[in-house]
């Protein structure tokens, strides 16, 4: 299994263009995640699904949006970039929510926003 | 905001030398668990506790789990030098299915 793979592993946008990060699993399971890292800030989820056609959001959804349209795939579509959207981005995955299941995370993308 | 707090920031020892990591939470939680996660990479999952229980070992690793306190805390043992990396306390709330992350403790063994 290739487990939880992220692309691209970086990224340079300018402030207001679009783009969609990539975010597939194999392990077939029913949960995925995307969490955002900032220095010093751990990391903030960001959306979240529970399975195909089932997304929420996390504690800083905004200005992301996701889709869940098969159990592999999850992508993080940024509408307008900005700045302050600067950030290592990681998708995760786990067979049930975060009860007693652990998450398998990718290897995460380093996207700058200039 | 962070469910998570963890103490210290950052955390300097000797190879051999036991590691000791603190991680205090807010509300009442369904399950708490350890990451750890090495420079430039994504996280690795290490060990779950859940509610009911207060002590688990996993090999080098002992967490423990105090309720009424709000806190939990991650002892490796024996540290080794690929021990480096920052250490992530994590979160389910009672009833919900997020994981919410405490902000880290950076570890860093020396030779």
């Amino acid at each position: 299994n290739a487990g939880v793979t992220q692309t691209p592993k970086f990224q340079v946008l300018k402030t207001g263009q679009s783009m969609t990060l990539q975010c597939a699993q194999d392990m077939n399971h029913e949960y995925m995640s995307w969490y955002r890292q900032d220095p010093g800030m751990g990391l903030r989820l960001i959306h979240y699904s529970v399975g195909a056609g089932i997304t929420d959001q996390g504690e800083v959804p905004n200005g992301y949006n996701v889709s869940r349209s098969t159990t592999e795939d999850f992508p993080l579509r940024l509408l307008s970039a900005a700045p302050s959207q600067t950030s290592v981005y990681f998708c995760a995955s786990s067979y049930r929510g975060g009860q007693g299941y652990e998450q398998y995370f990718g290897p995460g993308t380093r996207l700058t926003v200039t | 905001s962070q469910q998570g707090e963890e103490d210290p920031q950052a955390l300097s020892i000797q190879e051999g030398e036991n590691a000791t990591m603190n991680c205090s939470y807010k509300t009442s939680i369904n399950n708490l668990q350890w990451y750890r996660q090495n420079s430039g990479r994504g996280l690795v999952h290490l060990i779950l506790i859940r509610s009911n229980e207060r002590e688990k070992h996993s090999g080098r690793l002992r967490v423990t789990l105090d309720t009424s306190k709000k806190s939990s805390s991650l002892l490796i043992t024996a540290s080794r030098a690929a021990d480096t990396a920052s250490y992530f306390c994590a979160t389910v709330t009672e009833g919900g299915n997020k994981l919410t992350f405490g902000t880290g403790t950076q570890l860093k063994v020396e030779l």
